[in-house]
């Protein structure tokens, strides 16, 4: 599989800050990408996704970056809430010849929040 | 609107053995892929099926079998179990058929433990 991985894997904040986690992807004709929020004992959850023809996508409180040139992505989370603390992970997603669509994964970042 | 839903949460097996676990789409999807997560890692793609066939699949031995119904419930079967398979197995539905660029959604898994 492609190789997707983060910079960082734990992130501390403290409460009602910003948090932005990052996440870089090796392979350059990736067109989809997915972040995903995994809370102890949980499968992961769906955030929000971004399509490579876009640079910023915008959702409740979060927001992702793409940058194509660099294979970058980043997840932003605007006044991080205790409920925010999970392990967050980015996705590429690889449509094959197949018609199947496979996902990539890095190792995570574990985020917490201090109240 | 039900989710993705597994079955059983939590299995306890012994070396050698068999297992099959279980899965649900969410409402309205066609498509189910399966992974494999390991702990402290993200997880790992087995194989997707879709229109009851297995559609692409990733690096795991001829061990790791599944099957999807008419109704797009799936299993995945484990023979011969090892002491490695002990993982969280997470079964994620999607719409197929052509649509790329469509999140997965996933259930909250399976905790397998081989003893």
């Amino acid at each position: 599989g492609e190789n997707v991985g983060l910079h960082l894997p734990t992130l501390s904040v403290q409460e009602g800050d910003n948090s932005i986690i990052n996440c870089a992807y090796s392979n350059s004709a990736s067109d989809y990408f997915i972040w995903y929020k995994q809370e102890s004992g949980k499968g992961p959850q769906f955030i929000i996704d971004i399509r490579s023809n876009m640079d910023k996508r915008q959702g409740q409180r979060v927001t992702v970056l793409l940058n194509k040139t660099v294979k970058h992505l980043s997840l932003q989370i605007a006044a991080t809430q205790p409920g925010d603390s999970a392990v967050y992970f980015c996705a590429e997603n690889i449509f094959t010849q197949t018609g199947a669509n496979n996902l990539f994964f890095g190792t995570g970042t574990r985020l917490t929040v201090i109240p | 609107d039900a989710g993705v839903t597994q079955s059983p949460t939590h299995l306890i097996k012994t070396r050698g053995q068999q297992v099959t676990l279980r899965c649900s789409p969410k409402s309205g999807h066609d498509t189910v892929s399966w992974y494999q997560q390991a702990l402290g890692q993200g997880p790992q793609f087995i194989f997707q099926y879709y229109e009851e066939e297995e559609r692409q699949r990733g690096n795991f031995p001829d061990r790791f079998s599944g099957h999807q119904f008419p109704n797009y419930s799936s299993e995945l079967n484990v023979n011969a179990l090892l002491l490695g398979d002990s993982a969280l197995y997470l079964c994620a539905s999607s719409l197929g058929g052509g649509h790329p660029n469509q999140p997965q959604h996933f259930g909250d898994g399976t905790r397998l433990s081989i003893l």
